[in-house]
């Protein structure tokens, strides 16, 4: 089946750093990819769509500024982190879709701590 | 009044039992989802139905459109299955998620 890789699954950085998350489709080519943030014990948050060649769209209260999204290939799609600061901390999950849309493959996550 | 309501929220049930879940959302849908998050975060989807049932291994999926409600059915369960199970409605671009019900299976 369809995997989706995203890396890295953990990372622990100070305050102020930018920490960058990649999302890669392994065996299909993903033209819209979605990011997701999830609290303890809450239900998973979309924060924004990205279509390969094309601008991110974030949902409503997402910063773009702070949360850079880049889908420059059929294959991968990145979040950074910028100046990230404790309230940062969460797990982001992504997730991909082939063209045409069906079903969507989620990555493991990555749980980012900010110190 | 959330758009996908799920229950339980929680469910603990001995080794070899039938569990059902059930998710009923509001909202219109192209497709609805079923997944499994692991307690170390990873989500695997499970299922993704339209219509009627299916079924794969010891897991089994409906959905009612008209009654606008899935449910998802474990049986003979097993420890492993320990884990939150979360339905999502899916419309185009848009997915409302569940809450979640978590699951554990006690031996």
């Amino acid at each position: 089946g369809a995997v989706v890789s995203q890396h890295p699954s953990r990372v622990i950085c100070k305050s102020g750093t930018s920490v960058k998350i990649e999302c890669r489709s392994l065996d299909f080519q993903a033209t819209t990819m979605f990011w997701y943030r999830q609290f303890p014990k809450q239900s998973l948050m979309l924060m924004a769509t990205s279509n390969e060649g094309s601008k991110a769209t974030y949902e409503q209260g997402v910063e773009k500024d702070k949360f850079l999204i880049n889908h420059a290939s059929l294959t991968l799609s990145t979040l950074t982190v910028t100046s990230a600061h404790p309230e940062d901390s969460s797990f982001y999950i992504c997730s991909a879709r082939r063209a045409g849309g069906g079903i969507q493959y989620f990555g493991a996550g990555t749980r980012l701590s900010v110190l | 009044k959330n758009e996908v309501e799920q229950s339980p929220q929680n469910l603990t049930a001995q080794e070899g039992e039938f569990i059902t879940i059930n998710c009923s959302y509001s909202v219109g849908i192209s497709a609805l989802h079923w997944l499994q998050q692991h307690p170390g975060g990873g989500i695997v989807s499970l299922f993704m139905l339209s219509s009627g049932k299916k079924k794969h291994g010891r897991l089994i999926a409906t959905i009612n459109i008209q009654e606008k409600h899935s449910s998802l059915h474990i049986t003979a369960s097993h420890p492993r299955d320990s884990a939150v199970y979360i339905c999502a409605a899916h419309n185009n671009n848009d997915m409302r998620f569940g809450a979640g019900t978590r699951l554990t299976v006690k031996p």
